[in-house]
This record gives C-alpha cells, sequence and structure tokens, in this order.
C-alpha cells in the first residue's frame, strides 16, 4: 500500500540554524500538507500546497516557514532559523482530492531545537 | 470549547470490551476523520465520514456522525491490546486543512 514518507525521522539543530524537512508525498496525490504537533499538544495545520503554490496557510506559518516541491516527487518544509518553540513533530499529508478526501499522514519528523 | 474536542481525555478498559470516544465540533464540515496514534509515531488514517452519512463500518470501527449536535462518536468493538494509543478527530472545514481535537488516550489492559 503507498505510503507518505519523512526523512529525517529525528532531527537535533541548534537554535538560528536552518533545517530542511522532507517528504515523498503518495505518487498520484496532488494536495500536500503540513502540521506539526508540539509535545502534548494538538495536531496543528501549518500549510498546503496544490499547483506548485501555497494554498492555504495558518498564523504560525510565517515569514521563516517555506515549502517547495523541488521536484516531481519530494515536498520539503524549510524552517530558516530555528527557534526553540519550533521544537515539534512534523508531519507531512498529500490527498489525492481537494474536498471529500482522506489526508494520509507520513511518520514524522521529530525536531528539537537547542 | 473549541473545534474537535473529544471526550473522554484518557479511557481505561478491560481487552474484550467495546471502547467509545466522542468527538464536538462547532462549525460546519465537509467530513470529520478519526485517526489513530500510538506513542510518539504517526497518525494513522482508520475512517471518513461525509456530512451527509449518519453511520459508517470499518472493521471494529463504526463511526456515527450527528450534524444537529455537531458530534461524532468512535466504537472500537472487541478491543485489543493493540488497540492502546491516541484518537483524535479531525474536521475538515472546507479550507484546505484538517482542524484535530486534543485526542483521547485509550488504554486496553489485558
Amino acid at each position: 500500500e503507498p505510503e507518505v514518507t519523512q526523512t529525517p525521522s529525528h532531527q537535533v539543530t541548534q537554535m538560528g540554524q536552518e533545517v530542511i524537512l522532507r517528504c515523498v508525498p503518495i505518487s498520484n496525490h496532488l494536495y500536500f500538507y503540513w502540521y506539526r504537533q508540539i509535545l502534548g499538544q494538538k495536531v496543528e495545520f501549518l500549510v498546503s500546497f496544490y499547483n506548485n503554490e501555497i494554498s492555504e496557510k495558518s498564523e504560525i506559518f510565517d515569514d521563516q516557514f517555506s515549502v517547495e516541491r523541488p521536484d516531481g516527487s519530494n515536498f520539503t518544509l524549510k524552517i530558516r532559523s530555528t527557534k526553540l518553540e519550533d521544537s515539534a513533530m512534523y508531519f507531512c499529508a498529500s490527498s489525492e482530492a481537494l474536498y471529500q478526501e482522506t489526508q494520509y499522514f507520513g511518520p514524522g519528523t521529530r525536531l528539537l531545537v537547542l | 470549547s473549541q473545534q474537535g474536542e473529544e471526550d473522554p481525555q484518557a479511557l481505561s478498559i478491560q481487552e474484550g470490551e467495546n471502547a467509545t470516544m466522542n468527538c464536538s465540533y462547532k462549525t460546519s464540515i465537509n467530513n470529520l476523520q478519526w485517526y489513530r496514534q500510538n506513542s510518539g509515531r504517526g497518525l494513522v488514517h482508520l475512517i471518513l465520514i461525509r456530512s451527509n452519512e449518519r453511520e459508517k463500518h470499518s472493521g471494529r470501527l463504526r463511526v456515527t456522525l450527528d450534524t444537529s449536535k455537531k458530534s461524532s462518536s468512535l466504537l472500537i468493538t472487541a478491543s485489543r491490546a493493540a488497540d492502546t494509543a491516541s484518537y483524535f478527530c479531525a474536521t475538515d472545514v472546507g479550507a484546505q486543512k484538517l482542524v484535530f481535537g486534543q485526542g483521547t488516550r485509550l488504554t486496553i489492559n489485558p
């Protein structure tokens, strides 16, 4: 069964450093998403992406965040200058269509900012 | 209350018993999805129920949706130790994002 994959599974970085989290969505899916989950808290939407552009973003997704689909398979989330409060589990998800469709989540990348 | 709140926050039952978790939400939805998360792991999709559906089954799972009460329930029948996890409801409000609840931590005791 096709699945969303994410790399790395864990990342430790120093405050102020840039990190890139990578995702390979399910191959025939057209819509891509990033969510995050701070330890012990809810899963929160960050951004959705379609047709090579952001379709929706939350207030969390400020100028230090960016997303890109650099090729036909990868979908990345870049955090330009990490802060302590960026420590969280980051989930990538994809769906085949926009409405009434299941979002399939990857296993997550646990980011720890020191 | 916030969009997508689960109740109870924690539930502990004996193996073989049924587990029922509830979710309430505030705004109109396109669909509601239930996910499972094992400790510190990814989100596994369980079931999607559309706003025009009232009940859906998948194996040992039964989901109901009452749009007049803005609530949903997830029933797991004949629970197993492997069902121990956190369960989240997520509402699709049509804004290209899912809004998750806080989750119910389910523990199945052998």
